[in-house]
Order: C-alpha cells, then sequence, then structure tokens
C-alpha cells in the first residue's frame, strides 16, 4: 500500500456526461500527480500540483481540469466525457515535486465511458 | 525533449532464470531514473530509482539495475526469476532540471513460466 488513495475505484457512465475523481495524497506529501493510462496511449503525465498550485502540464485535454484544495487532497474533473476517455486514471504524490523524488502511485480510477 | 524507450513488448523466462527487462531513454542534462512495476488491476510500484552515484542500483523484491550513461541505458535485471514477478514493468526518466515531468516507456510484459 502506497499511501496514496483514489476513489472511486470504477466509474461507468455515458458520453457527454462530467465525473469527477478524487486523490489523497501521502501524509506529508505536497505534490500530486495525475496520469492517463489506455492502451493505445500508454501511460500518460497530464498534470502537477504543488501545495495547491500548478506546477507542470502535460497531454491535458481542454476538457479536463484539476485542482488541489487546501488539505492537499487533489481532484480531476472531466467534461463532456467521449468514449475514448474511458482508461484508467492514476494519481501520485511526492514531497516536494521535485526530479530525484519517487512518485508513489494510487491505486487508480478505472473509467468506462460508454 | 525525454523519451524511454523498452524496446521489448514481452520478455519470456524459466524460473530460477536471470532476467533483463531492456531500457533505453534520451534526455538532456543529466537523467533520473526509475523503474516501476504493475501487476494486475493495481497501481504501479517503485522498484528503484539512479539518481546519482553508483551505477548498480538495488531495488526491491531482488531486482538491481545498472545506469549506462554511455549507452543511455538503464536495464533492469534480476539473478533468479519468481512466477510472481510476472507483471508489467515501466522504465521512467526525467531529467535534472527545473521540474520537469516524468516520462514513461511503453512498458514490458514479463512472464515468468514454472
Amino acid at each position: 500500500d502506497s499511501g496514496v488513495t483514489q476513489t472511486p475505484k470504477h466509474l461507468i457512465t455515458a458520453t457527454g456526461q462530467r465525473v469527477t475523481l478524487r486523490c489523497s495524497p501521502r501524509s506529508g506529501d505536497l505534490s500530486v500527480y495525475w496520469y492517463q493510462q489506455s492502451l493505445d496511449q500508454g501511460l500518460q503525465f497530464l498534470i502537477q500540483y504543488y501545495n495547491g498550485e500548478e506546477r507542470a502540464k502535460g497531454n491535458i485535454l481542454e476538457r479536463f481540469s484539476a485542482q488541489q484544495f487546501p488539505d492537499l487532497h487533489s481532484e480531476l474533473n472531466l467534461s463532456s466525457l467521449e468514449l475514448g476517455d474511458s482508461a484508467l486514471y492514476f494519481c501520485a504524490s511526492s514531497v516536494l515535486g521535485q526530479g530525484r523524488e519517487t512518485q508513489y502511485f494510487g491505486p487508480g480510477t478505472r473509467l468506462l465511458v460508454l | 525533449a525525454q523519451s524511454v524507450a523498452q524496446p521489448e513488448d514481452q520478455v519470456n523466462v524459466a524460473e530460477g532464470n536471470p532476467l533483463t527487462v531492456k531500457c533505453t531513454y534520451s534526455v538532456s542534462g543529466n537523467p533520473y531514473l526509475f523503474w516501476y512495476v504493475q501487476y494486475p488491476n493495481r497501481g504501479l510500484q517503485f522498484l528503484l530509482k539512479y539518481i546519482t552515484g553508483d551505477n548498480l542500483v538495488k531495488g526491491s523484491y531482488g531486482f538491481e539495475a545498472e545506469f549506462n550513461k554511455s549507452q543511455t541505458s538503464f536495464h533492469l535485471k534480476k539473478p533468479s526469476a519468481l512466477v510472481s514477478d510476472s507483471a508489467l514493468y515501466f522504465c521512467a526518466v526525467r531529467d535534472n532540471s527545473g521540474y520537469s515531468t516524468l516520462t514513461f516507456g511503453k512498458g514490458t510484459m514479463l512472464l515468468v513460466s514454472p
């Protein structure tokens, strides 16, 4: 158990809908990362937050947004969902968000868009 | 731009034999290199990392990896494979400038036969 928690574990929804994925980092970690894992794209970095502020942005669609709250938990919002958004979404955390730090991953949220 | 190549989609090895999972990288500056393992329906688990110093890095579950700067490689090795090592293995790289993001390879499925 990495200490990173994600809810829900599974999510089934329809095209056009909006969902929110939640992540709680390990105790003491200030930085949170979001990744998308799909069969065709592999594991793709979406976005990073550090202590409530956006730190880095990757291949995140404009329909997707995220935030990190004062208690350091983070939410990833996916809107106007398309079939291609079906994937496994991971959250990871590290202490300060620096390059040499290990990122610890949560168990993921499996999203199925029908 | 940084990148990681895992040239083998799948590696097959018999239990008790040594295993190698290959990884090469491209990055400007000095790299931080990581190996993660993913078991079915689970999140990524950290195995080991190279930051600086000794080129041979030892990690969890008896795994080790050798950093070779001239060949830009970071192959994962284990002297004696176990059936329980069967999983998906990911190599990842960050450069040491500022707050670069973690780039993952496509993953290599390791199958250890009894």
